[in-house]
């Protein structure tokens, strides 16, 4: 199994609050990845890094900022966090040169 | 812009019924894969193909990517309650950032 964590695994917030997701590796990949997983929506992504301090917005970057200034570690913040950000958020890496990626356990979100 | 559809949504069978998934696009592709994700888990990576008219079998799982790189296909062959869970298809796209376009998924449910 990839070595990936992230944390918290479950989190319930009120509206307007920021809130921080984690995504550790041990794998030391260049590439790091933030979906959000909707029912009938699919896995859909939010912000990718493909090195420390870089990084790019994907198709659902609207609310969500990152960060990355360790290899092993991305983050993702809701700056105000929406009921429309419910959601199930997952993390991924990928090596370099392989499209294959490999998924954390994911971290339930529930915005009131 | 959701390029892969996958078909069926979902699936309820009875123990030993074959039955094959879908995955179609109007876009080319550079390699295609497919996952397998449980409840309350990330999804984890089954296989990945690369050729035009490439077939990959892992135990009864038979898999097919299209001679035109924009569709593939999911075979299992008597299935088992084992295979119950999400299949999801993710096409890369080969534009230099290792980035995935996933379907919406199909939900399988295999009955004893």
């Amino acid at each position: 199994d990839a070595g990936i964590t992230q944390s918290p695994r479950h989190k319930v917030t009120e509206t307007g609050t920021p809130v921080t997701l984690r995504c550790h590796q041990t794998e030391n990949h260049r590439y790091m990845y933030w979906y959000r997983q909707d029912p009938g929506h699919g896995l859909r992504l939010i912000h990718y890094s493909y090195g420390v301090k870089d990084t790019d917005k994907g198709e659902v970057s609207d609310g969500y900022s990152v960060s990355r200034s360790k290899t092993e570690d991305f983050l993702l913040t809701l700056e105000s966090a929406t009921s429309s950000q419910t959601s199930v958020y997952f993390c991924a890496i990928t090596g370099q040169g392989a499209f294959e990626q490999y998924f954390g356990p994911g971290t339930r979100l529930t915005v009131t | 812009t959701q390029l892969l559809e996958q078909s069926p949504q979902f699936l309820s069978i009875q123990e030993g019924e074959n039955l094959t998934v879908y995955c179609n696009s109007s876009s080319v592709f550079s390699s295609l894969q497919w996952y397998r994700q449980e409840p309350g888990e990330g999804p984890v990576l089954l296989v990945t193909v690369v050729t035009g008219g490439e077939v990959k079998k892992l135990k009864r799982l038979t898999f097919q990517f299209g001679d035109a790189r924009k569709d593939s296909s999911l075979h299992i062959t008597a299935a088992q309650p084992g295979d119950t869970g999400l299949y999801l298809c993710a096409g890369a796209r080969g534009d230099g950032f290792q980035k995935l376009v996933f379907g919406t998924g199909t939900r399988l449910l295999v009955s004893p």
